[in-house]
C-alpha cells in the first residue's frame, strides 16, 4: 500500500515570500502524485498532477511541484505568494487504477 | 455545468438517530467516493464505487453504509452505530486516475 507525508502542518508565510510545502510518499510500485487545495468550507480543488514525463508540472497560479524519484519526494512551491493563497494544501499518491491517498494537509497563512 | 452537488451543507442529528447524506453527479463518471474530513487528520477513505450496483469499504467503514443504484448518485448513511460521526464529509467521483472532482462538502454535527 502506499502513504504520503506532508512534513509541515502549519505554514505562515508573508505576501510576495516564497514558500515550500514538503511531501514524501511511500510506494512499492510506481505512482501518480497530486496536489489538492482546499479553500475554507469548501471541496478539494486539483492544483496540479505528476502522471509521467517531465518531473516538473505547473499549474496555471504560479505554483510548481518536482517529482524526485530517489528521493520519494513531491514538494510544492511557489515563487511569491498572495493574501488569497490561504488555504489547506494536500497531497496525494495513487498507483495506477486505484483510489487516492491524502496526507495530513498543510494549512497555509499569508499575512500582509 | 458539470459537476458535484453535495446536500444538505449543514446537517444536525440527534444521538441514536440514522441520517443519509446525498451525493449527485452529472460528470458521467464512473469512480464515486466517500471521505471523511478531521482537523489535522487529511482525508480518511469510508466507502468508494467503482461501478454501478458495486461499491468497497474504505479505511473506516464502521458505522457507515452506501449505496449505488445509479451511475449519477452515491449517497452515504451514517449509522447510530458510527460512535463520533461529527466531522465534514467529502463525495468525489473520478474517470481517471487521480483527478477527482469534489463536492462542496456536508458538516455533520451530533447534537
Amino acid at each position: 500500500a502506499q502513504s504520503v507525508t506532508q512534513l509541515d502542518s502549519q505554514v505562515p508565510v508573508f505576501e510576495e515570500a516564497p514558500v515550500e510545502l514538503r511531501c514524501n510518499y511511500s510506494s512499492s510500485v510506481s505512482v501518480y502524485l497530486f496536489w489538492y487545495v482546499q479553500y475554507p468550507n469548501q471541496g478539494l480543488q486539483l492544483l496540479l498532477k505528476y502522471l509521467s514525463g517531465s518531473t516538473l508540472v505547473e499549474s496555471i497560479n504560479g505554483f510548481e511541484a518536482e517529482f524526485n524519484k530517489s528521493q520519494t519526494s513531491f514538494h510544492l512551491r511557489k515563487p511569491s505568494v498572495h493574501i488569497s493563497d490561504t488555504a489547506e494544501y494536500f497531497c496525494a499518491v495513487s498507483v495506477p487504477d486505484y483510489k487516492l491517498s491524502f496526507g495530513a494537509g498543510t494549512t497555509v497563512t499569508v499575512r500582509a | 455545468d458539470g459537476g458535484i452537488t453535495q446536500s444538505p451543507k449543514y446537517l444536525f442529528r440527534k444521538e441514536g438517530q440514522n441520517v443519509t447524506l446525498s451525493c449527485e453527479q452529472n460528470l458521467n463518471h464512473d469512480a464515486m467516493y466517500w471521505y471523511r474530513q478531521d482537523p489535522g487528520q487529511g482525508l480518511r477513505l469510508i466507502y468508494y464505487s467503482q461501478i454501478v450496483n458495486d461499491f468497497q469499504k474504505g479505511d473506516i467503514a464502521e458505522g457507515y453504509s452506501v449505496s449505488r443504484e445509479k451511475k449519477e448518485s452515491f449517497p452515504l448513511t451514517v449509522t447510530s452505530a458510527q460512535k463520533n460521526p461529527t466531522a465534514f464529509y467529502l463525495c468525489a467521483s473520478s474517470i481517471q486516475v487521480g483527478s477527482y472532482t469534489f463536492g462542496s462538502g456536508t458538516r455533520l454535527t451530533v447534537v
